[in-house]
């Protein structure tokens, strides 16, 4: 079975700084996906990012990119020049890439508070 | 546009009774899911349904049940054997045959045991 473990519950960062939200993950699969949802304040979540373990180049989307360590199971994002929009909830899951679709295992989530 | 709709957004229930909670998607994708979010454990998965008339259990299945007769339609029944069951219920779908990994999410219903 996965794990996925986010150890911080909650962060905080000024608007236009740049902050890192870590996540870890425990696995026996040698392909699989690995993702960052935000689920803002009582809004639906979304997709933020996306990285395929088999790439070694890591995932960038706009200000929002990873740090994908496979070796140390570790897959942080960083989020550049905050905005108080990205006040949300963040999700670190895990996918095994196979057939039997795509069940991701969550992480608990960081709550991100960008401040003005 | 295209989506997933969850309804209703808000229910409560008094102890003993059965709800359902509907999930409708017209993203033509072929599997459909339910999670649970509580404070502090992030997202479980209840059930899912990878086809129609089809579904297996996730991690958390114990006193819930689901039907998928329709593509479109995967509802989740909370029963009076689910403990616990004051929680927020996510719906999602994904086009797993795309082999992408991403799920789309409804925007979630809030059940309440009174």
């Amino acid at each position: 079975a996965q794990t996925v473990t986010q150890s911080q519950p909650e962060m905080s960062v000024q608007e236009a700084e740049t902050v890192t939200l870590s996540c870890t993950y425990d696995t026996s699969e040698s392909n699989y996906y690995l993702f960052w949802y935000k689920q803002p304040p009582s809004r639906q979540m979304i997709l933020v990012i996306r990285q395929e373990a088999y790439k070694q180049q890591n995932a960038t989307e706009n200000r929002f990119s990873v740090n994908f360590q496979k070796a140390a199971k570790s897959f942080s994002l960083k989020i550049s020049d905050s905005q108080l929009g990205d006040t949300a909830m963040y999700f670190c899951a895990f996918s095994p890439a196979k057939s039997s679709g795509d069940k991701l295992t969550f992480g608990t989530g960081t709550r991100l508070a960008v401040r003005p | 546009d295209g989506g997933i709709t969850q309804s209703p957004k808000y229910l409560f229930r008094k102890e003993g009774q059965n709800v359902t909670l509907s999930c409708e998607q017209n993203l033509n994708h072929d599997a459909m899911y339910w999670y649970r979010q509580d404070p502090g454990q992030g997202l479980r998965l209840i059930y899912y349904s990878q086809i129609v008339n089809d579904f297996q259990k996730g991690d958390i299945a114990e006193g819930y049940s689901v039907s998928r007769e329709k593509k479109e339609s995967f509802p989740l029944t909370v029963t009076s054997a689910q403990k616990n069951p004051t929680a927020f219920y996510l719906c999602a779908s994904s086009n797993y045959k795309g082999k992408t990994g991403e799920l789309f999410f409804g925007e979630g219903s809030r059940l309440t045991v009174l």
